[in-house]
């Protein structure tokens, strides 16, 4: 156990729903990130939150809107996906954003599925 | 365009035998490389975080080099167990976020 817990781990959805993926942390950490892994990509940042301060958004459409209410909790808002959205999205924490040499610390990830 | 570069992306090692696997980055302003372990159904672990020239790091079986002059850092895995079946990413630390490569793939063979 990571000490990053992300539910659901499954997620199936048609592209008019509005769902939310949550992300937990029990590691006293102050950043949180979301990230995306679609088929033979790499691992593609989404956001970031420090100190509950969104400080990065990787020209992510709209259509995903984050949330982070204090430092331990983290949520992705979903409405009118597209099935190219369909992909495994993993959420992670870490000391703090900004420091290269902070490890982060991932969650199992929820595997979405856009119909 | 940042390219965090993994080779190769798929290995079949036989159980017991020593191998290894390469990352390759732009060796400019190089800050800090961060290699993980990835297991299927399971969270990325982390393994090692390496931030000097001629950093070497070990984790039991698992070690890593790093050398950021030439922009390239080794992972090696002794004597290879069932367990080490995973895919390994490493992750560059640029422009303020971490810059993942693809994965090497490695399936240990019983």
């Amino acid at each position: 156990e990571t000490g990053v817990t992300q539910t659901p781990r499954h997620l199936v959805m048609g592209m008019t729903n509005k769902k939310s993926l949550k992300c937990e942390q029990h590691l006293g950490h102050n950043a949180m990130y979301w990230y995306k892994q679609s088929a033979k990509k790499p691992l593609e940042l989404m956001f970031v939150y420090n100190f509950k301060e969104q400080t990065e958004n990787n020209s992510v459409p709209s259509r995903f809107s984050p949330e982070c209410p204090n430092s331990s909790h983290l949520f992705l808002h979903l409405h009118t996906l597209q099935p190219e959205d369909s992909a495994l999205y993993l959420c992670a924490s870490s000391q703090s954003a900004g420091e290269p040499a902070d490890t982060q610390y991932f969650g199992p990830g929820t595997r979405l599925t856009v119909l | 365009i940042l390219n965090v570069e993994q080779s190769p992306q798929s290995l079949h090692v036989q159980e017991g035998d020593s191998t290894n696997f390469t990352c390759s980055f732009p060796s400019s302003n190089f800050y800090a490389l961060h290699w993980y372990r990835w297991e299927t159904a399971k969270s990325p672990e982390a393994l090692f975080v390496m931030t000097l020239n001629g950093d070497e790091k070990k984790k039991g079986r698992i070690s890593a080099t790093l050398n950021t002059k030439e922009g390239y850092s080794y992972l090696y895995i002794k004597g290879s167990q069932p367990e080490d079946s995973a895919t390994y990413l490493c992750a560059l630390w640029r422009d303020d976020k971490i810059i993942f490569g693809k994965g090497t793939r490695l399936h240990i063979l019983p």
